[in-house]
């Protein structure tokens, strides 16, 4: 089963830029593996920022967006607020079958 | 809007069932999967497989065969997990989510406990 890495954790400033990654044990990132992004506060529901690398849903502020860099999927918060403190998780597909990363750790500090 | 409800929490002994269920709205049930996913109290993500909601044919991933069970119902657009001989470490937050855009479940708490 391919393995899918992220950083563990990561520190922004507020008003800062910071880009997380998303790795595949099998080589690079495609489109085919329709990477999405997830954020996930404490005691809430996951909840989808991204899908399909790059399309925001309805609630994603336009502060977040997706894209596919060197070979990684990656999620690319600009401006970061308070709020957005969290746990990420990215997913890739493999044919349907759903793998998700580790998670990063996103400190506002 | 697409919203998915599922049941609440439960409490459980070892050796029992249970049945969550996801019920969707907003959307034509039939024309998505679903898939669930599994959190472990401080633990991430883990799926656990999805089922075709147009046939009912499932699919499980590693680890989930045997004692899990997924099902769906066209006529009421919901789907279940039901797992069965319950273990400790069957403890987690267990939740429905639809492929395509990804919308969620706001999740179902197991516990079980003697």
């Amino acid at each position: 089963q391919a393995v899918v890495t992220q950083e563990p954790s990561l520190t922004v400033s507020p008003g800062g830029t910071v880009t997380l990654t998303c790795g595949s044990s099998t080589g690079a990132v495609t489109s085919g593996h329709y990477p999405y992004w997830f954020q996930q506060k404490p005691g809430q529901a996951p909840r989808t920022l991204i899908y399909d690398t790059s399309n925001r849903q309805s609630w994603t502020p336009a502060r977040f967006s997706g894209s596919r860099l060197g070979g990684k999927a990656a999620l690319t918060l600009s401006g970061a607020q308070p709020e957005d403190e969290a746990e990420y998780y990215c997913l890739l597909s493999y044919n349907g079958a759903w793998v998700f990363g580790g998670g990063t750790k996103l400190t506002v500090l | 809007q697409v919203q998915l409800v599922q049941s609440g929490s439960e409490l459980k002994e070892p050796g029992a069932s249970v049945k969550v269920s996801c019920k969707a709205s907003g959307y034509i049930f039939s024309n998505f999967a679903m898939n669930w996913v599994r959190q472990a109290p401080g633990q991430g993500l883990e799926w656990m497989g999805w089922i075709n909601t147009n046939t009912g044919n499932p699919t499980y991933a590693q680890g989930f065969t045997g004692r899990f069970v997924f099902s769906s119902d066209r006529s009421v657009s919901t789907a279940y997990l039901q797992i069965s001989s319950l273990k400790a470490e069957d403890t987690a937050v267990y939740y429905c989510a639809r492929e395509r855009e990804g919308y969620w479940g706001q999740g179902t708490l197991v516990t079980v406990t003697s």
